[in-house]
């Protein structure tokens, strides 16, 4: 079984600090995938990435990077230079490697709140 | 490009009622999948598809049926409505990795709140 936790409920920070959202997983499979998605107070979900579990480089993209460990089994990801928009729900997902990703497993989300 | 539609956004049930909710997408994806989103419990999956005619639960399938008839849609049906399928609903579509398309990304719909009384 899959199992994606995300201790972190809920983060506040000032506007312009960095924070980082926790990721942790589970998995028997020996390739998957990672995913990261925004899910802004409107309600749509936003994705952000998607990593597979053979290439542990790490990513940049503008004010985001994550942290793939699989040593550790996370999936960290961290935003530079908070801003406004950027408070939203973060939900960490996982599923196999498989041809489709009709099967995800979700974490229960963190709620960032950037205080201007 | 429409993308992932779900007809409605926005539904009251009474115990007992049945409904079905709408999700069309356009853009031939051969997956799709539908979740349910509670309060401090992330998306669950409900029933997903791998293709026209393939369907199968996902981990909390109980009280929902689906079909896919077609590649496009994949409603979701209720086929008697009870307070424990309050919940948000999100259907979500996405590439065969075999067509090897961009960047994986599930695509997903805008949401269908439902509240049953």
């Amino acid at each position: 079984a899959q199992k994606v936790t995300q201790a972190q409920t809920e983060i506040s920070v000032v506007e312009k600090e960095d924070v980082t959202l926790d990721c942790v997983y589970e998995t028997r499979d020996t390739t998957y995938y990672l995913f990261w998605y925004k899910q802004p107070p409107s309600g749509e979900l936003v994705f952000l990435i998607r990593r597979n579990s053979f290439d542990e480089q790490n990513e940049i993209s503008g004010r985001y990077s994550w942290n793939f460990q699989k040593s550790t089994s996370s999936f960290n990801f961290t935003i530079t230079a908070s801003q406004v928009v950027d408070s939203a729900v973060y939900f960490c997902a996982l599923t196999y490697f498989n041809f489709g990703n009709e099967k995800l497993t979700f974490g229960t989300g963190t709620r960032l709140t950037i205080i201007p | 490009n429409a993308g992932v539609t779900q007809t409605p956004k926005f539904q009251v049930l009474k115990t007992g009622q049945s409904m079905t909710l709408q999700c069309a997408q356009d853009m031939n994806h051969e997956y799709m999948s539908w979740y349910r989103q509670d309060p401090g419990m992330g998306l669950r999956l409900i029933h997903y598809s791998v293709g026209a005619g393939i369907t199968d639960q996902g981990e909390v399938p109980n009280g929902y049926n689906v079909s896919r008839s077609t590649t496009e849609d994949f409603p979701l049906r209720l086929l008697s409505a009870a307070p424990s399928q309050t919940s948000v609903y999100f259907c979500a579509s996405s590439y065969s990795e075999t067509a090897n398309h961009g960047t994986g990304e599930l695509f997903f719909g805008e949401g269908s709140r439902l509240t049953v009384l």
